[in-house]
């Protein structure tokens, strides 16, 4: 079964940049999506396809997907960015998708 | 608006089974691919299974291949999934979700439901 590593946890100040990374061996070959998920709510789609935006989430969510590794980066960061984040992996390939551990971002 | 319930969760010994229900509304049911996703206490979400759109095949999680079996009945607008021979570790919150994309399998979710619960226990 494919392997899928996300930090535990990031944490940054407000204003700064966060980065939120997925590792998995060719997860460039992949297909990456993501998700925030804050306590008592519904995950939320915030990168689809690794790098596109479903309509409603801020520009400064992006995403990146080469090699090795994929990456969630978000600028500006708010305290209302506060939740766990979770990549999700798959491709036509394979026989299902795989969530990452997921991240907990916390805004300093 | 876009709605997705599901029911059918409870407490239930080793080796017994259960059948979750995700009762759907306000889009096409038959032209999304829908999934089950789980998490249990502490720990990330877990994709569970998954059947695409038009009914063209069902997808499932090592962990519950041969145990749990998904399907839909486009009439009803409601997704399924047949759990047997539970284990403790299948404890979790299990929740429906849909496909963002019509008529395309994507396994990218743009709606969940607010999940219901599995309690594995003796």
């Amino acid at each position: 079964s494919y392997v899928v590593t996300q930090p535990p946890s990031v944490s940054v100040a407000p204003g700064e940049t966060a980065k939120i990374t997925c590792g998995g061996n060719k997860i460039g070959t992949k297909n990456v999506h993501w998700y925030q998920r804050k306590p008592g709510q519904a995950p939320l789609l915030v990168i689809y396809y690794d790098a596109d935006r479903p309509s409603g989430i801020p520009e400064r969510f992006s995403g990146s997907n080469s090699g090795n590794m994929a990456t969630l980066t978000i600028r500006r960061v708010e305290a209302g960015d506060e939740a766990d984040y979770y990549c999700q992996v798959w491709a036509t390939s394979d026989d299902h998708p795989v969530f990452g551990g997921g991240t907990k971002l916390t805004v300093l | 608006e876009v709605q997705l319930v599901e029911t059918g969760g409870g407490l239930v010994q080793p080796g017994g089974s259960l059948r979750l229900s995700c009762a759907a509304s306000g889009f096409t049911f038959s032209n999304y691919a829908m999934s089950w996703v789980r998490q249990a206490p502490g720990k990330g979400l877990e994709w569970v299974s998954g059947f695409s759109d038009f009914g063209r095949g069902s997808y499932y999680a090592d962990s519950v291949k041969g145990r749990f079996t998904i399907s839909r009945d486009n009439s009803k607008n409601t997704l399924y999934l047949q759990m047997n021979s539970l284990r403790p570790e299948d404890t979790a919150f299990y929740y429906c979700a849909k496909d963002f994309r019509v008529g395309a399998t994507t396994f990218a979710f743009d709606v969940w439901g607010q999940g219901t619960v599995v309690t594995v226990s003796s």
